[in-house]
């Protein structure tokens, strides 16, 4: 099935561990992002790519790093885990960059930071 | 500053029409959208509007007044299933795509 694979579902991390959150897409997009979903807020975006090498900071970048090797991969990379980037991370996906067009998003990777 | 405004929590009966509301401000505008987003689960594409007036799909309409800076997203025939959180977001003049905290929608046998 065509779509967005995100990985972990779920973790719990203690403070100062570095977390790599993956996210694949087969749908040959050329955009993909990551946003973070906190209670009461809207979704906030982290970072994100137009294409493949190429990578942009979102309105909440601090304390996160991605790549975009190739067009189907995007991970996002918590270097040192804090108790604050507890929250549901999306990663999604649009064939423009223009924000004008449908985005796909994974199911989602809820992290704990304790 | 950028903002988004809607409702936060709405409750509406099983087989009646209900209106969710959305507010935008941002500088500049290309156009608005909506998404369902089940409870757990990933948001999900439900309209796009960048023109004023009326999107019919379904039981799902979606409204635009972009002299207003109004959107509403109109649900007729609820269902229980139609039980969801629904997120408004808007695309400014840098093609930034400023999201809202989301309508929840809870449906009332």
């Amino acid at each position: 099935i065509a779509g967005i694979t995100q990985a972990p579902t779920s973790q719990i991390l203690a403070a100062g561990r570095r977390m790599t959150l993956r996210c694949t897409q087969d749908m040959r997009h050329n955009a993909m992002y990551w946003y973070r979903q906190d209670l009461g807020l809207g979704l906030r975006l982290i970072h994100y790519s137009n294409t493949a090498g190429t990578t942009g900071k979102g309105e909440v970048p601090d304390g996160y790093s991605v790549s975009r090797a190739n067009t189907d991969d995007f991970p996002l990379t918590l270097a040192s885990a804090v108790p604050s980037q507890t929250s549901v991370y999306f990663c999604a996906s649009s064939t423009g960059t223009s924000n004008t067009g449908e985005l796909f998003f994974g199911e989602g990777s809820r992290l704990t930071v304790l | 500053g950028q903002n988004i405004d809607q409702p936060t929590e709405m409750t509406a009966t099983e087989g009646a029409i209900v209106q969710i509301n959305c507010t935008y401000q941002t500088s500049g505008f290309n156009g608005l959208f909506w998404y369902q987003q089940h409870a757990g689960e990933a948001p999900t594409f439900l309209s796009y509007n960048v023109l004023d007036g009326l999107e019919e799909k379904g039981r799902f309409s979606s409204f635009l007044s972009r002299s207003k800076g109004y959107s509403y997203l109109l649900l007729k025939e609820l269902q229980m299933k139609d039980s969801a959180s629904y997120l408004c977001a808007a695309t400014d003049s840098n093609y930034q795509l400023i999201w809202g905290a989301g309508t929840k929608l809870i449906i009332k046998p």
